[in-house]
């Protein structure tokens, strides 16, 4: 048990629906993150949040929409997706915005396992 | 070009062997960081080990150690005498120059047969 917690484990989604993914730390951590991967392919980073504003969007297509209400809560709202969006979808925390200079690490939920069919 | 390389994308060993796993990076920073992370089957990246590019000695924990050689751009992993638990995959990673970036390698899947 990391203490970042992701809901749901499992979906399966048509490419026409809207569904959300959602991530909760209760760990204090001030940055947010969410990484895709995907089959024998390395985790690629796609969204980064510090302070409930974004810092980074890694060239992630539009049906993909970040939302960070607060430092505590992320989604990852879907809408029109791929079937090679199909992929494991981990979301991390860590203190601050990971840094050479700060000696913090990210902690990693279990993921979404997303399938669009 | 930043880039972690872990060649090994299977490894399957038997109980009480040592393992070692190999990761190469590129960077041109002459500051950086370099992660291990061990992935089991529920999913969660659990965060192993931290190295900075100035410390160079090596590090052991337990059944773990980890080897960091900044002459050939190398941070591999061993586990000694390893046990079924340590079954999972296994990631590298970089941390780059602007904040939040993990680079990560592909991951060596372990698996460790009793």
């Amino acid at each position: 048990e990391t203490g970042v917690t992701q809901t749901p484990r499992h979906l399966v989604m048509g490419m026409t629906n809207k569904k959300s993914l959602k991530c909760e730390q209760h760990l204090g951590h001030n940055a947010m993150y969410w990484y895709k991967q995907s089959a024998k392919k390395p985790l690629e980073l796609m969204f980064v949040y510090n302070f409930k504003e974004q810092t980074e969007n890694n060239s992630v297509p539009s049906r993909f929409s970040p939302e960070c209400p607060n430092s505590s809560h992320l989604f990852l709202h879907l809408h029109t997706l791929q079937p090679e969006d199909s992929a494991l979808y981990l979301c991390a925390s860590s203190q601050d915005l990971l840094d050479r200079g700060r000696l913090t690490e990210a902690f990693f939920g279990q993921g979404t396992r997303l399938t669009v069919v | 070009a930043q880039k972690v390389t872990q060649a090994q994308t299977e490894i399957s060993v038997v109980e009480k062997e040592d393992v070692t796993l190999d990761c190469v990076y590129e960077t041109r920073d002459t500051t950086y960081y370099l992660f291990w992370y061990k992935q089991p089957p529920s999913g969660e990246l659990v965060f192993l080990i931290r190295r900075n590019s100035f410390d160079e000695q090596n590090e052991i924990s337990g059944r773990y150690s980890w080897n960091f050689q900044k002459s050939t751009s190398s941070f591999n992993f061993t586990i000694t005498a390893s046990q079924v638990v340590d079954s999972a995959v296994y990631f590298c990673a970089l941390l780059l120059e602007q904040g939040g970036k993990l680079i990560f390698g592909q991951g060596t899947e372990l698996s460790v047969k009793p």
